[in-house]
């Protein structure tokens, strides 16, 4: 079971450069969720999705776009990538909570450390 | 979600216990608490979460103010492994929403 796997775990951009950054889970979980985390700061939500084929603005959602086809994938894109871009991504999931609404634990993968020069 | 606040650090020795505190006074009725740490260079991970009452799974313990204002996550016996951003979160009860993350407390543990 591989949980939250991001790809690429590293990935260097130049100015004004594209890139689709693949978030993909093998728990069968409802919510999908992109965070972006800078130096000395907690995470921020960019984007998130409650499932397939559906997506929502977070805090922090201007110069990204997602797409979710499948459950299972969560694909976040940089369409020009720009120096404020620069951070660290982590993509979370979870499971719809159950009945009675009850809160489920969020699941992490390891982040993609990006870098636009 | 409600805001809440956390030390920004806290130091610890191995093997002590270790109590991180958390406020939370515009908490609502619907709301959990959550906490979520960060070893350095990994994504967060579930430590714990409760409502109302006390919990305790094979992380930690929590303990949650009767007024549920503040709350206290326990780490019985820190370990060197334990270093990392602890943080307090407050979500609710059938939120699709995602964890809003504050800047947590950042512990160390010395040997």
């Amino acid at each position: 079971n591989a949980g939250v796997t991001q790809t690429p775990k590293f990935r260097v951009l130049k100015t004004g450069q594209s890139m689709t950054l693949l978030c993909a889970q093998d728990m069968n979980h409802e919510y999908m969720y992109w965070y972006r985390q800078d130096p000395g700061m907690g995470l921020r939500l960019i984007h998130y999705s409650v499932g397939e084929g559906t997506t929502a603005k977070g805090e922090v959602p201007d110069g990204y776009n997602v797409s979710r086809l499948k459950k299972q994938n969560f694909l976040l894109g940089l369409e020009s990538a720009a120096p404020s871009q620069t951070s660290v991504y982590f993509c979370a999931s979870r499971p719809t909570p159950g009945t009675g609404g009850l809160n489920t634990e969020a699941f992490f993968g390891q982040g993609t450390r990006l870098t636009v020069v | 979600d409600a805001k809440t606040t956390q030390p920004n650090s806290m130091e610890s020795n191995e093997e002590e216990p270790v109590h991180l505190p958390c406020n939370h006074s515009t908490i609502s009725g619907t709301d959990y608490i959550h906490w979520y740490r960060q070893l350095p260079s990994q994504g967060p991970e579930y430590v714990i979460h409760g409502l109302t009452s006390n919990v305790n799974n094979r992380m930690a313990s929590l303990a949650i103010a009767e007024d549920r204002k503040s709350s206290t996550l326990i780490l019985h016996r820190a370990t060197l492994r334990d270093a990392a951003v602890y943080y307090c979160i407050l979500r609710e009860i059938q939120a699709g929403t995602a964890l809003i993350f504050g800047k947590g407390t950042t512990l160390s543990v010395s040997s």
